[in-house]
């Protein structure tokens, strides 16, 4: 079955203890990306990748990194995680960069920092 | 930085009544997209827009581009169509995308 997956699908840590949320997909996609979406904000993009090796800003990065060394693969590294980092995050992809054939979400991974 | 606001905020209709949700943006586009996201959360991709008119079942989304506005609209609408509906644009130039912040819908049996 085509699809994203995100682990975990729940999270409760503490600040500051490094955490890495992982995104795969099995369909061969060349766009990958990372949104987090808070009440009242709605979704907002973290990091997105091109392609294995290109990945660039969203417009809320600051705390996050990412990395894309396969293409199947795009995990979001919290260094040290915050409490305003508390969120719902979504990866998604899709086969290229303008969605021409629509996104495909994974399920979510609800964090909490305390 | 693309703008993106959508109207309704939250509507309630009476399962049968014909929907419409409202997206507008600032800056010209390629493309619009709309999402669904369901009560648990999942995200579903429902159209992707450059011009004119797409259908899907009862979901039909049109978008003009001169007017920068799209609409989502679904006839015969049913409880099982309860979700939050979202539109996305990219900004200009690069392949960040902006969303708009949903529009809670909640239809009535």
């Amino acid at each position: 079955e085509a699809q994203v997956t995100q682990n975990p699908r729940y999270l409760i840590t503490v600040t500051g203890k490094k955490l890495t949320v992982t995104c795969s997909q099995n369909m061969n996609h060349e766009y990958m990306s990372w949104y987090r979406q808070d009440p009242g904000l709605g979704l907002r993009q973290i990091y997105y990748s091109m392609n294995v090796e290109v990945t660039d800003k969203g417009d809320v990065p600051e705390g996050y990194k990412v990395s894309r060394k396969e293409k199947r693969n795009f995990p979001l590294i919290l260094e040290s995680p915050s409490p305003n980092q508390t969120s719902l995050y979504f990866c998604a992809s899709s086969l290229e960069s303008r969605g021409r054939y629509g996104y495909t979400f994974g399920s979510g991974t609800r964090l909490t920092v305390v | 930085k693309n703008e993106v606001e959508q109207s309704p905020q939250n509507l309630t209709a009476q399962e049968g009544e014909f929907i419409t949700i409202n997206c507008s943006y600032s800056v010209g586009i390629s493309a619009l997209h709309w999402l669904q996201q369901h009560p648990g959360g999942g995200i579903v991709s429902l159209f992707m827009l450059s011009s004119g008119k797409k259908k899907h079942g009862r979901l039909i989304a049109t978008i003009n581009i001169q007017e920068k506005h799209s609409s989502l609209h679904i006839t015969a609408s049913h409880p099982r169509d309860s979700a939050v509906y979202i539109c996305a644009v990219p900004d200009f130039g690069n392949e960040k995308l902006t969303f708009g912040t949903g529009t809670r819908l909640t239809i009535i049996p």
